[in-house]
């Protein structure tokens, strides 16, 4: 089993509509998770980071959390064609940060 | 604040040479971590650092690869007798403390022949 699974996509989701990304790992001592955004030829940046069982918003991108279910997900609202990127799970065990393959998405203008 | 720093951008090189990378982190960051990124993929963890402690290398790390941060500032990459297997985006990243975000560099682009 891969330490951290996304499915590679390309996720196709009209302009305005939700996206919605997901993640499971397989280390149930991670501690935090992290989603990055990168865009091709770009390196990775911090989008959203969440520790807790539950769902955590900020602005247009809300994180969700289920540690007894392994699984972590990444919605996008409104979503707008500056969307269109590569997205990477990112779990966080004792500072070992592991990133899964990316989903691609592309927002359909 | 002027971001992580890596350098060279791009380097081409032909099988069996050594080849070097640097990585400037962001002042006072102290973990520094190195990723190898091929396309299509996501970032494989490589090996990283708090300050000049080398706390992980990846067991997947062949022996011709190794790293250092000897004052806990900037790092070096090293990877001896290169293969083709090699060539890839070599990433590197900071962050403050543990368990913080991590601040990438541009990379360096690895091209052996």
């Amino acid at each position: 089993q891969k330490e951290v699974e996304q499915n590679s996509g390309p996720l196709s989701v009209p302009e305005g509509a939700i996206a919605s990304l997901n993640c499971t790992y397989s280390d149930r001592g991670s501690q935090s998770f992290f989603w990055y955004r990168q865009y091709s030829g770009k390196s990775p940046e911090l989008i959203m980071f969440i520790y807790s069982n539950g769902d955590k918003e900020d602005g247009r991108f809300t994180a969700q959390l289920n540690k007894a279910s392994q699984y972590v997900s990444l919605l996008i609202r409104d979503s707008q064609p500056s969307d269109s990127a590569t997205y990477l799970c990112a779990p966080n065990r004792d500072d070992k940060i592991i990133f899964g393959k990316g989903t691609r998405l592309h927002i359909l203008p | 604040d002027t971001g992580v720093s890596q350098d060279p951008r791009h380097k081409i090189t032909k099988r069996g040479q050594n080849v070097t990378f640097r990585c400037d982190p962001i002042s006072e960051h102290n973990r520094l971590y190195w990723y190898r990124q091929t396309l299509g993929q996501g970032p494989e963890f490589l090996t990283y650092f708090q300050n000049e402690a080398q706390l992980e290398k990846s067991r997947l790390l062949s022996d011709r690869f190794s790293a250092e941060r000897p004052k806990g500032s900037f790092s070096t990459l090293e990877i001896q007798r290169t293969e083709q297997g090699d060539s890839a985006m070599y990433l590197c990243a900071s962050s403050p403390d543990r368990g913080e975000k991590l601040f990438f560099g541009s990379g360096t682009q690895l091209s052996v022949l």
